[in-house]
């Protein structure tokens, strides 16, 4: 059984970066069938992909988040990583880390999620 | 790029009633890249149907899929107290990127 684990600073400045790594247990980032993505849901809002990584580090980014987003692997830990630039109070959120299956386009595994906040 | 619609935005049923979802897509969709979720408050979304119809592991036979191009539906047969949620439509398109509906609320009459 996976699990997924997201990690970070719970507050972070306006204009500063946003850095969360999402530690995969139970099974490994190199599997060739799952993609590993980081879903974000502002307080009272929907859920908002922003971006997944292959094992292989290709990426695939929400065009409306792509200037600002980099997600990245690294294989030998069982981590990926998501980082956000010139936060501000919009990109408070809950931030989750998911697998997704590749074959069938679904997140079917989730991480708990965890609490950002953007405030000076 | 497509954009989900979901509809209506808050169901308000009593447990043992039958809710209808409605999830309508921008252009037509590839059936097997269609999912519904459910989210249940302070938690997670867990993914309970994909390729439109097929119910996840573990997902009670209460909720199914359908539909095919523009058009998809969820429905849950009988409510369980447990069933009043959030339920996400999401698409996977040929770019590989996911893409959430709005959510439509079950919630108690």
């Amino acid at each position: 059984q996976v699990h997924l684990q997201e990690s970070g600073p719970g507050l972070v400045k306006p204009s500063e970066t946003l850095s969360l790594t999402c530690t995969v247990s139970g099974g490994s980032i190199t599997s060739p069938t799952y993609y590993w993505g980081w879903i974000r849901q502002s307080p009272g809002k929907g859920l908002e992909s922003i971006g997944s990584v292959y094992y292989s580090g290709t990426t695939y980014y929400n065009p409306s988040l792509k200037s600002r987003v980099t997600i990245s692997v690294d294989t030998s830990k069982n981590q990926f990583f998501l980082k956000v630039n010139s936060v501000t109070a919009a990109d408070t959120a809950v931030y989750y880390c998911a697998r997704a299956y590749v074959g069938l386009g679904v997140y079917d595994s989730w991480g708990q999620g965890t609490l950002v906040t953007v405030s000076s | 790029e497509i954009v989900l619609t979901q509809s209506p935005g808050t169901l308000s049923l009593s447990p043992g009633e039958r809710a209808t979802l409605s999830c309508r897509a921008s252009q037509s969709l590839t059936s097997s890249f269609l999912a519904w979720y459910q989210q249940r408050p302070g938690q997670a979304p867990r993914l309970l149907i994909y390729g439109a119809s097929t119910r996840a592991t573990g997902i009670p036979d209460r909720f199914s899929g359908s539909g095919s191009g523009t058009d998809f539906t969820l429905t849950i047969s009988r409510l369980e107290p447990e069933d009043f949620a959030v339920y996400y439509c999401q698409q996977f398109g040929s770019s590989r990127l996911f893409a959430f509906g709005p959510g439509t609320t079950v919630d108690l009459k």
